[in-house]
């Protein structure tokens, strides 16, 4: 059982280069989310899924998109990464038959850096 | 006013020390709410839940003050493997179970 997985775990961009970061969970989770972490500053959300298909924006959406074709995994993308996009970007899935109702298991990060 | 803050550190106390964070949230409405623990460039992992007046597991102990509207974390007989960053998290009800973290509290204990 991995858990929750992300690929790439590290990435380097120059500007205007677009990627894409993975997250897979095989917990079947119904939620899924994607944050970044900037220094100093907590965890926001970029977007989020609450089902197969279907995707919502966060506090921080622009300049991402996200898809989530597959309910154990939810894309992240950046169309022409700016250096603003720096950080470390966290994927997270939860069950809503959890016990603790709002526990998150988060993935290992992706560690983006863009020149 | 943020959603969730916190004293962001950093406390340094020797070992066996008790150590207190706080943390304060905006939405009266909150039920939950979380402390998860964060070590140096990894993934948050959940520490502790609180739903009621608080909660306590081994050295650890949250409590809950809804009329402060404030969650502290207490640490006793601190160990050196307790160095760390403490996030105090929030849940946002009927949104898909957004979490709101605050920007974390860095703990390191010395020798």
């Amino acid at each position: 059982n991995a858990g929750v997985t992300q690929t790439p775990k590290f990435r380097v961009l120059k500007t205007g280069q677009s990627m894409t970061l993975l997250c897979a969970q095989d917990m079947n989770h119904e939620y899924m989310y994607w944050y970044r972490q900037d220094p100093g500053m907590g965890l926001r959300l970029i977007h989020y899924s609450v089902g197969e298909g279907t995707t919502a924006k966060g506090e921080v959406p622009d300049g991402y998109n996200v898809s989530r074709l597959k309910k154990q995994n939810f894309l992240l993308g950046l169309e022409s990464a700016a250096p603003s996009q720096t950080s470390v970007y966290f994927c997270a899935s939860r069950s809503i038959t959890d016990r603790d109702i709002d526990t998150q298991y988060f993935g290992p990060g992706t560690r983006l850096t863009v020149l | 006013r943020k959603e969730v803050e916190q004293d962001p550190g950093p406390f340094n106390v020797p070992e066996g020390a008790t150590v207190a964070f706080n943390c304060t949230y905006s939405n009266s409405a909150s039920q939950s709410f979380f402390w998860y623990r964060q070590d140096c460039r990894k993934e948050p992992k959940l520490l502790m839940s609180v739903y009621s007046s608080g909660n306590e597991d081994g050295r650890f102990t949250a409590q809950l003050n809804r009329a402060s509207q404030y969650i502290s974390l207490l640490i006793r007989d601190s160990k050196l493997s307790d160095s760390a960053t403490y996030l105090c998290v929030v849940p946002r009800r009927n949104q898909g179970g957004k979490l709101i973290f605050g920007q974390g509290t860095e703990l390191s204990v010395k020798p």
